[in-house]
């Protein structure tokens, strides 16, 4: 069975330092990852998504995540965090046709000034 | 193009009553998906569905909760005899037809507190 784990369920950064937040997987077969950003009260928006290739994927809002299959890992960073980024994040992994997906718990996202 | 729309956004019921959560897929999409997100957590799949087809319904309570999909129309959540434990959000989702490598679209979500 896919799982998904988020370790950090808060996370607090300041304004301008980098971020990474942390996802793993346990999956039989080649993963399809996706991280998902959440404001409060609103839907889903896909940032990015892998499902074979350069390990390293570029996403939107100047997101990027790097696939390590060793590390069953799919890290979600950005070098300069905004206020604006301050929103709820969920890794998901996908079924070997992309579209049935197993959710993190989420990590929180909090930006100081 | 119009994304998922999901209706009500808001919805309020006291326990025992019934609620009905509707969702119309992206144009062209023909695959539905329900999750559900209680409090505090991330979103658990309930069902998925195509036009007059449940494909797998693995993550319903085997009680009070059912999917529809019809050929016409948008794809409804019935949830019958509310309880307190049914306040979550539930979000509808939408691929189209390929069978490989979709990406599935959120909708908004229902808010639904059971009183």
């Amino acid at each position: 069975a896919q799982s998904v784990t988020q370790p950090d369920i808060h996370i607090t950064v300041s304004e301008g330092a980098s971020l990474e937040l942390r996802c793993n997987y346990s999956y039989g077969a080649t993963p399809y990852l996706f991280w998902y950003v959440q404001s409060p009260g609103q839907g889903l928006q896909l940032l990015l998504k892998y499902f074979s290739g350069d390990t390293l994927v570029q996403g939107i809002k100047g997101f990027e995540a790097e696939f390590k299959r060793s590390q069953s890992s799919f890290n979600l960073r950005k070098p300069s965090v905004h206020w604006s980024d301050a929103a709820e994040y969920f890794c998901a992994v996908g079924n070997n046709a992309g579209n049935m997906l197993t959710f993190g718990g989420g990590t929180r996202l909090m930006v100081k000034p | 193009n119009a994304g998922v729309m999901q209706n009500p956004r808001h919805l309020v019921r006291r326990r025992g009553q019934e609620a009905r959560l509707r969702c119309s897929p992206m144009k062209g999409h023909s695959h539905v998906y329900w999750y559900r997100q209680l409090p505090e957590e991330g979103l658990k799949f309930m069902v998925y569905l195509q036009k007059e087809n449940i494909i797998d319904e693995s993550g319903m309570p085997k009680e009070r909760f059912s999917a529809e999909f019809p050929k016409e129309g948008p794809s409804i959540l019935r949830i019958q005899q509310v309880v307190r434990g049914d306040s979550a959000a539930y979000f509808c989702a939408s691929s189209p037809p390929e069978s490989r490598r979709n990406t599935i679209y959120f909708g908004e979500g229902s808010w639904l507190t059971v009183v």
